[in-house]
C-alpha cells in the first residue's frame, strides 16, 4: 500500500531556482494539501485541492504554485527559490474534506 | 499569532507511566480536534480525534480529554511504551474552513 508518495525525498536548490515537488496518492482521494514544517512550528498549510479542478490558498502561499493535476496528482512549484523556503514539504489526502489526512514521508528542500 | 499551543517542547516518561501531552488553543471557532504523531524521516499518522461536542474519547492507551470553557485538550498514553517515543502533534479544525492548524509538537520520549 503506497498511499501518499512525495518525490524527490531531498533537494538542494541555489537561490533563484525553480523546481516542482510532486506527490500522488492511491486512495481515490478527493482532497489533497501542501504543508510546510519548520523547525520550533507546526505544519502550515501552504495550498490545498478540496476536489480535482479546484485550488485554494492556505495560510502561506507566496512564492508557490499547485497544479492538481488529476485525482491522483498535486504537485507544488517554486518558480524562483528564496533561502526562506527552506523546509520540510508534506503532502497529504483525505477522502473529502480535511478531517483525517493521509501524510507523505516528506521532501526536505534545502535552498543555498 | 500560534492558534493552537503546545508549551511542552519535550517529555520524558517511564516505560509503563501515563504520558501527558497538552495543548491549548484560542479560536472559539475551533470545533474539532486531532492528534497526529510523526517519527523522524516519516509524516505524521493521525491517532485520535475528538468533537467539541464530546469532552472524552478512548482508543486503547490512547485518551483524549476536551475542556472547551479552558480551550485545551490532553493525550493521555497508557501505559507508555518505547515504540510510543515520537512527535506529537495536536491540530484543530475551524468550521467553514477546509484546514487544520498544527501545533508545533511535543517530543515524547519513553524511557526503557
Amino acid at each position: 500500500n503506497a498511499g501518499v508518495t512525495q518525490t524527490p525525498k531531498f533537494q538542494v536548490l541555489k537561490t533563484g531556482q525553480s523546481m516542482t515537488l510532486q506527490c500522488a496518492q492511491d486512495m481515490n482521494h478527493n482532497s489533497m494539501y501542501w504543508y510546510r514544517q519548520d523547525p520550533g512550528m507546526g505544519l502550515r498549510l501552504i495550498y490545498y485541492s478540496a476536489s480535482e479542478g479546484t485550488t485554494d490558498k492556505g495560510e502561506v502561499p507566496n512564492g508557490y504554485n499547485v497544479s492538481r493535476l488529476n485525482k491522483r496528482e498535486f504537485s507544488l512549484r517554486l518558480e524562483s527559490a528564496a533561502p526562506s523556503q527552506t523546509s520540510v514539504y508534506f503532502c497529504a489526502s483525505s477522502e473529502d474534506g480535511w478531517m483525517t489526512q493521509y501524510f507523505g514521508a516528506g521532501t526536505r528542500l534545502s535552498v543555498l | 499569532d500560534q492558534q493552537v499551543k503546545q508549551n511542552s517542547p519535550s517529555l520524558s516518561v517511564q516505560e509503563g507511566r501515563i504520558s501527558i501531552l497538552n495543548c491549548d488553543y484560542t479560536n472559539s471557532m475551533f470545533d474539532y480536534f486531532l492528534w497526529y504523531k510523526k517519527y523522524p524521516a516519516e509524516g505524521p499518522t493521525f491517532l485520535i480525534s475528538i468533537s467539541s461536542i464530546k469532552d472524552k474519547n478512548e482508543d486503547g492507551r490512547f485518551t483524549v480529554f476536551l475542556n472547551k470553557s479552558a480551550k485545551h485538550l490532553s493525550l493521555h498514553i497508557v501505559p507508555s511504551q518505547p515504540g510510543d517515543s515520537a512527535v506529537y502533534f495536536c491540530a484543530a479544525e475551524d468550521t467553514g474552513r477546509r484546514a487544520l492548524t498544527f501545533g508545533s509538537g511535543t517530543r515524547l520520549q519513553v524511557q526503557p
